[in-house]
C-alpha cells in the first residue's frame, strides 16, 4: 500500500468552527508532514512530525494545532479560522528522514478548505 | 526558488517533443533536489531527486541536471506525452534532512 488518504475531501467551515482534519498511511513511514497550498502557489510547509514527535513547527498560527496520535495517523485541528486560511491541505510522508534517505514524499490528495 | 507572482509560468509544447523545465534554487546547504509534478485535484507526485554531489541523474523518460555554480536545476522529458501535462515544481531539502521548500512550479502544457 503506497498511498497517503486524507478526509474529509472538502470541508466548509464558519470562523467559530472547530474541525479536524485527518491523514493516514500505512507505508510505515516515521515522518508526516503537514502542507497548506494556495492557487497556483507551491506548497507551503506548516509542520513536521518525525516519530511521532513535532519536529518543525514553520511558525504557524495557533488556530492550527497539529496531532500525531500513532506512527500512522495524522490530524490537524482547526479552530478559530479566518477566510484567508482557505486552501488546499496536503499530507505527505516519507522514510526515516534521519538516516540521509531519499527526500522522496507521498502526498495524499489534500483536504480542500473553505473558510467563510 | 522563491514563490512570486499569481501566474504559473507555462511551457507549450508539441506531444512528441522534448520538454525542459528549468528552476533556480536559493539554498546553497540543500543536499538532495527533487521534482515533482502535479495533476488537477490531485497531490503531488515524487518524479526524480539528485543528490548535491552529482550533476545528472537520468530516470525513465527524465532527466535532472544540477548545475551547483548558478544554483540551476532543469528537467528534461523525453517525448512528451498529453499525460505529462501538469504542474512542475522543483523542491529542494534542507534542515537536517526534513525540511523541503517547493520552488515556483511550471504549467507543462502537451499539444496533441
Amino acid at each position: 500500500d503506497t498511498e497517503v488518504t486524507q478526509t474529509p475531501k472538502h470541508l466548509v467551515m464558519g470562523m467559530t468552527n472547530k474541525k479536524s482534519l485527518k491523514c493516514e498511511q500505512h507505508m510505515g513511514h516515521r515522518a508526516m508532514y503537514w502542507y497548506k497550498q494556495k492557487a497556483k502557489k507551491p506548497p507551503e510547509l506548516m509542520f513536521v512530525y518525525s516519530y511521532e514527535k513535532l519536529s518543525i513547527n514553520e511558525s504557524v498560527p495557533s488556530r492550527f494545532s497539529p496531532e500525531c496520535p500513532n506512527s500512522s495517523l495524522l490530524n490537524l485541528h482547526l479552530h478559530a479560522l479566518q477566510p484567508e486560511d482557505s486552501a488546499l491541505y496536503l499530507c505527505a510522508s516519507s522514510q526515516d528522514p534521519g538516516t540521509g534517505a531519499s527526500p522522496e514524499q507521498f502526498f495524499g490528495p489534500g483536504t480542500r478548505l473553505t473558510v467563510l | 526558488g522563491e514563490s512570486v507572482g499569481l501566474h504559473l509560468p507555462t511551457l507549450s509544447v508539441q506531444e512528441g517533443d522534448n520538454s525542459i523545465i528549468n528552476c533556480a534554487y536559493s539554498n546553497s546547504a540543500s543536499d538532495y533536489f527533487i521534482w515533482y509534478k502535479q495533476e488537477s485535484g490531485k497531490g503531488p507526485q515524487f518524479i526524480i531527486d539528485i543528490r548535491s554531489n552529482m550533476d545528472k541523474r537520468q530516470g525513465q523518460r527524465v532527466t535532472v541536471l544540477l548545475n551547483k555554480t548558478v544554483k540551476h536545476l532543469s528537467l528534461q522529458i523525453a517525448a512528451t506525452q498529453p499525460g505529462d501535462s501538469a504542474v512542475y515544481f522543483c523542491a529542494e531539502r534542507t534542515g537536517g534532512y526534513q525540511k523541503v521548500t517547493f520552488g515556483t512550479g511550471t504549467k507543462l502544457q502537451v499539444i496533441p
